[in-house]
């Protein structure tokens, strides 16, 4: 079964860092570009970042440039995104999502709640 | 950036109706488009990709269509299982923008 999940929500306080880890089964990890989607309480999904199968490539959402990295562990089936300087408004759930051939995202975990408050 | 406008953002409507929900892109992105439901509580779902191309599994009652700057999704003949919330994505360029989602409830 294709499955994939989250991990290393928490709260934190503005100005904090995090790593959130996404665990892969089920399908070739390396084959597949990977996002993070984000929805914070009670609002719509954002798109966050991508990095392609290798890790060449990565874009981020203007909102989190700058603070926020992806990157993955082939090796690990594991997609991470480093998170500092966080900031009220980064309070969502996380979605990790593999990306089809495409571009479309076809397989979601079901999220990790990061809270960002003092 | 560009700008992705769902309409209407709620919407009611009965077991059996035909509904449509538009999103109008802020510039042209051909067929870069993709629908997602999303349920409370639940991760979002890929329903249609390249803006008429319907995942599979997913009910034939479901279809895209549009390219350009319009797009819509239209469900045939509406199942209690089909409320939810509907949001659109452009995938022609960075960052992948989602639309501000269509609510539909039961009227």
């Amino acid at each position: 079964e294709v499955q994939l999940v989250e991990s290393g929500g928490v709260v934190v306080q503005p100005g904090g860092s995090l790593r959130l880890s996404c665990a892969a089964s089920g399908f070739t990890f390396d084959d597949y570009t990977m996002h993070w989607v984000r929805q914070a309480p009670g609002k719509g999904l954002e798109w966050v970042s991508l990095i392609s199968w290798d890790g060449g490539s990565t874009y981020y959402a203007d909102s989190v440039k700058g603070r926020f990295t992806i990157s993955r562990d082939n090796s690990k089936n594991s997609l991470y995104l480093q998170m500092n300087s966080l900031r009220t408004e980064d309070t969502a759930l996380y979605y990790c999502a593999k990306e089809k051939v495409g571009g479309y995202m076809d397989v979601w975990g079901k999220g990790t709640t990061v809270t960002v408050s003092s | 950036d560009i700008q992705l406008t769902q309409s209407p953002s709620f919407l009611s409507a009965s077991v059996g109706d035909r509904v449509t929900i538009t999103c109008r892109a802020s510039q042209g992105i051909s067929s870069y488009l993709a629908w997602y439901q999303q349920k409370p509580g639940k991760a979002p779902k890929l329903l249609i990709y390249a803006a008429s191309t319907l995942q599979s599994g997913v009910p034939s009652r479901f279809s895209g269509s549009g390219s350009g700057t319009e797009f819509t999704l239209t469900i045939s003949s509406l199942q209690p299982e089909d409320f939810a919330t509907y949001y659109c994505q452009q995938l022609n360029s960075y960052p992948r923008t989602f639309g501000g989602g269509t609510k539909v409830e039961i009227k």
